[in-house]
């Protein structure tokens, strides 16, 4: 694809329910990253990919946060039971090749805004 | 660990202005140092970047050093323009594997 998509790009939730982000990351893009970015702050690092194996989580901020992507593109980020403190813009970026390589650049999607209310 | 420190917004220039932000970092060994822009509605995008000392990134008419004795990687542009306003992020990476963003700097560019 010409870039880096996620869906939806708005979700609002109620306290209490799952939500699941989604990324599509740039065709043939080797390395998939998740990001949280609070209001007036700068995207704060979740986890990465290379491949369909994720290589660092240590990002998540508690064990209702976790990733996947099983066939190394499309990734979901799944919170369960949110909480308002969650609500946040959620980025997903790619890069072509394997973490590892000093000046890869991240190409980033639009984010998703999530809204627990 | 390893962070970035962006000068606070907002800042609001005129047109043709010269443009400075400020960026710093602290890290061990040598990163990559990345400039990225967020334009109203969009998502971040890559402006510049430099990946050792003593490089210059430039694009668009941005420009940034990677200083190393300073630990500084500030943004420069000699004529801003109103398409110009945007969020600038400072960013570092060691190995590409995870990047850290400084807090963002809003410009506001005023005919």
């Amino acid at each position: 694809g010409a870039g880096v998509s996620q869906s939806p790009r708005y979700k609002v939730t109620k306290r209490g329910q799952d939500v699941a982000l989604r990324c599509d990351p740039i065709s043939g893009h080797v390395s998939l990253y998740w990001y949280r970015q609070a209001l007036g702050q700068g995207p704060e690092f979740l986890t990465y990919f290379n491949y369909e194996a994720q290589q660092d989580k240590s990002g998540l901020p508690n064990d209702r946060f976790s990733a996947e992507r099983p066939e190394g593109s499309i990734s979901t980020l799944t919170i369960q039971r949110t909480e308002q403190r969650d609500s946040a813009m959620y980025r997903c970026a790619s890069s072509l090749a394997v973490t590892g390589r000093a000046g890869e650049t991240q190409y980033f999607g639009p984010g998703t805004r999530l809204l627990v209310l | 660990g390893d962070s970035v420190t962006q000068m606070e917004g907002p800042v609001t220039l005129s047109e043709e202005a010269f443009l400075t932000i400020n960026c710093t970092y602290t890290a061990t060994g040598y990163p990559s140092l990345f400039w990225y822009v967020q334009y109203p509605g969009e998502g971040l995008q890559l402006l510049l970047k430099a990946t050792k000392a003593d490089d210059k990134g430039s694009n668009k008419g941005f420009e940034a050093t990677y200083r190393k004795e300073t630990t500084s990687f500030h943004l420069e542009k000699g004529s801003v323009q109103v398409s110009d306003s945007a969020v600038y992020f400072c960013a570092l990476s060691h190995t590409g594997n995870q990047f850290y963003f400084g807090t963002g700097t809003s410009l506001t560019v005023i005919p």
